[in-house]
């Protein structure tokens, strides 16, 4: 079975200023991580994604994460916030085996983002 | 760029009704998802569908729900009975394989149970 943390709800950064999200998980097999961002009222767009090759993973509009086993981790960062990142992100976890794919998702983090 | 759509955007029933949630998936691909968000919760998984049948569902996809794909385009989901705890956004999603493949996201259909 596989879980998803994100740690804070909400996180308000300055535009320019570094944005951290944070994400842990728990499988029980090798897993496959995703964030994705979801703009009010639209769906969900991957960001980036973590197959097993390299552990830091870049992904669209600037955003990187880095997959550390040892911590269970797989945080996402931005170096300079943008007025335009503002959204709610999502972290996800699907198992690799035999699973048909299905995504366990976090409960969010709405990134706000001040002038 | 092709993308997953999702028909109606927003419905609303009464409460017994059945309902019928549409989706056309990217043509080539190969599996087929239903996710569910309650209005400030997080994204829950229903089901899945690879070769004409489901592969996985949770505990909440229970009798009242059901998925097909009635043609070589579409995949519907099917609510029987609608409850009020049914009120969400449901999300179609389909990828081209498993193992770590991308699943694309359609923009979703609120649906409103009174």
């Amino acid at each position: 079975a596989q879980s998803v943390t994100q740690l804070g709800s909400h996180v308000s950064v300055s535009e320019g200023a570094l944005v951290l999200l944070r994400c842990n998980y728990s499988s029980s097999v090798p897993p496959y991580l995703f964030w994705y961002v979801q703009y009010p009222n639209q769906g969900l767009q991957l960001l980036l994604k973590y197959t097993s090759a390299a552990t830091l993973v870049k992904g669209i509009n600037g955003f990187e994460a880095e997959f550390k086993k040892s911590e269970t981790s797989f945080h996402l960062t931005k170096p300079s916030a943008h007025m335009s990142d503002a959204a709610e992100y999502f972290c996800a976890v699907s198992a690799g085996g035999t699973s048909y794919g299905k995504l366990t998702f976090g409960q969010g983090t709405i990134l706000t983002v001040h002038p | 760029e092709p993308e997953v759509t999702q028909t109606p955007s927003h419905q609303v029933t009464q409460m017994g009704q059945e309902v019928i949630l549409r989706c056309v998936p990217i043509s080539n691909h190969l599996y087929f998802y239903w996710y569910r968000q309650i209005l400030g919760q997080k994204v829950e998984f229903l089901v899945s569908f690879y070769n004409n049948e489901i592969s996985e569902k949770s505990e909440i996809f229970d009798d009242q729900f059901s998925v097909e794909r009635p043609d070589g385009s579409n995949f519907t989901l099917k609510i029987r009975s609608t409850k009020l705890e049914d009120s969400a956004m449901y999300f179609c999603a389909s990828s081209d394989r498993t193992g770590g493949g991308t699943q694309y996201f359609g923009p979703g259909t609120r649906l409103t149970v009174t």
